[in-house]
């Protein structure tokens, strides 16, 4: 079974500018996450999707950051404009999230680390 | 909202001692995973244990739901197993998410 697929591993982009991360799930896993990860810290939820629709976003700062997941599969998360602040790692993941709560089991994409100069 | 804690926040061990991590929350939750973060970022799947024990090779888990915390046993420690180690817990209200603790860091030392 494959991993999480994120792209780009690395990116490095001046403030103001925008940018855009892509995620590709475990084949049938419904639910899929957007983490931002500042060095040091742990992994904060941005983002969550059950299929094509969005669950949380109450820590997505929404004046700069938009998601999607069209079909209910892979996603987008886009930064317009960057800030200094955003340079972090963006985490993907997803779980199967069926019925049962006490077994769902998320499972990560290897990240991408974004630097703002 | 739930709070997560995870003690030490910092460790430092010999090759083949033994350590306990521990996860404490402010509420009841639905699961808790554990994870490796391993020097290059990646996250790594190591229990979903909502109660009771599991073990894998050297590392097991305990989670006592009634009083809100688990823990992590690691045995005969490697270098490889150096990183930082995450407890994520799931909500049981809401948008059932996942809110993750603060992290242990290790370093297993040749």
């Amino acid at each position: 079974e494959a991993g999480v697929a994120q792209s780009p591993r690395y990116k490095i982009i001046e403030k103001r500018q925008s940018v855009a991360f892509w995620c590709n799930p475990i084949s049938g896993h419904a639910t899929l996450y957007w983490y931002q990860q500042i060095l040091g810290q742990g992994p904060k939820l941005l983002i969550q999707f059950q299929n094509n629709g969005v669950v949380d976003d109450s820590q997505l700062p929404k004046d700069r950051f938009s998601a999607e997941r069209l079909k209910g599969v892979d996603s987008t998360l886009k930064i317009q404009p960057a800030k200094l602040e955003d340079s972090a790692v963006y985490l993907c993941a997803s779980s199967r999230r069926g019925n049962e709560l006490r077994t769902d089991t998320q499972y990560f994409g290897p990240g991408t680390r974004l630097t703002v100069l | 909202g739930i709070q997560v804690e995870q003690s030490p926040p910092d460790l430092i061990l010999q090759e083949g001692a033994n350590s306990t991590l521990r996860c404490n929350f402010s509420d009841s939750v639905n699961n808790l995973q554990w994870f490796h973060q391993n020097p290059w970022g990646q996250l790594i799947n190591l229990f979903y244990i909502p109660s009771g024990t599991k073990q894998n090779g050297r590392l097991s888990a305990t989670t006592v739901a009634t009083e809100r915390y688990s823990l992590l046993y690691i045995s005969s420690s490697q270098t490889t197993d150096s990183g930082v180690y995450f407890c994520a817990v799931l909500t049981t209200s809401g948008t059932y998410k996942y809110i993750f603790g603060t992290g242990t860091r290790l370093k297993v030392l040749a």
